[in-house]
């Protein structure tokens, strides 16, 4: 089946740390990758994504790179803000169809 | 564009009363997708439209669950005889078909809390 699984939470970091946050997948074929962001008391937002094999996604100073030798899509940035501070989701999108599985979600503090 | 955008922010009920959510996609988006979220874990999906068809259905959709999206714009969750176990955030998402992947757009969901 398919499936994403997430690095449990919360992580509290202090401002200027370096961020990551483990995701690993399960899917038949090889699906879309996709980080989103959940910013208090918003709708979930597209963060990056990656469509195939070693692909790079970043924005806004983050990165995840499409490993499909380990099923892994980790999210990095190398000096995280207090307005970072939010809860990301991991999720794949299969192949065939147009249904996301998503990850239980990381949050994210970031302390100045 | 004024995005997703879903109605009512919040809704209180008791057990077995009967609730209507409603969601309104980007206009030129043609798939419009429903999924709900309980407190610390993901969005899990429900199902999907495109145009007016409701294309997939998830197993967690039970039958007190429907939806509707009857001119293909704007689109309703209906729940039945609502337990406990339906108090969660439903999210609705929009996006176009299109030749390539392309991301979901999210509304700020709907809370629901049965009593």
């Amino acid at each position: 089946g398919n499936s994403v699984t997430q690095m449990e939470g919360p992580v509290t970091l202090s401002e200027e740390a370096f961020l990551t946050i483990n995701c690993t997948y399960t899917a038949t074929g090889y699906p879309s990758l996709f980080w989103y962001v959940q910013y208090p008391g918003e709708g979930l937002q597209l963060l990056l994504k990656a469509t195939k094999a070693d692909d790079k996604g970043s924005n806004k100073g983050f990165e995840a790179t499409y490993r499909k030798e380990t099923t892994s899509f980790h999210l990095e940035k190398g000096s995280v803000q207090v307005s970072d501070s939010a809860v990301y989701f991991c999720a794949l999108r299969r192949l065939t169809g147009n249904q996301f599985y998503f990850g239980t979600g990381t949050s994210l503090t970031v302390i100045p | 564009d004024t995005g997703v955008s879903q109605n009512p922010r919040h809704k209180i009920t008791k057990r077995g009363q009967n609730v209507t959510f409603r969601c309104d996609p980007i206009s030129e988006h043609n798939r419009l997708y429903w999924y709900r979220q309980t407190l610390g874990q993901g969005p899990e999906f429900l199902t999907y439209f495109q145009n007016e068809a409701q294309l997939e259905k998830s197993r967690l959709l039970s039958d007190r669950f429907s939806a509707e999206r009857p001119k293909g714009s704007f689109s309703t969750l209906e729940i039945q005889r609502t337990e406990q176990g339906d108090s969660a955030m439903y999210l609705c998402a929009s996006n176009r078909l299109a030749g390539e992947v392309n991301e979901q757009f999210f509304g700020p969901g709907t809370r629901l809390t049965v009593l």
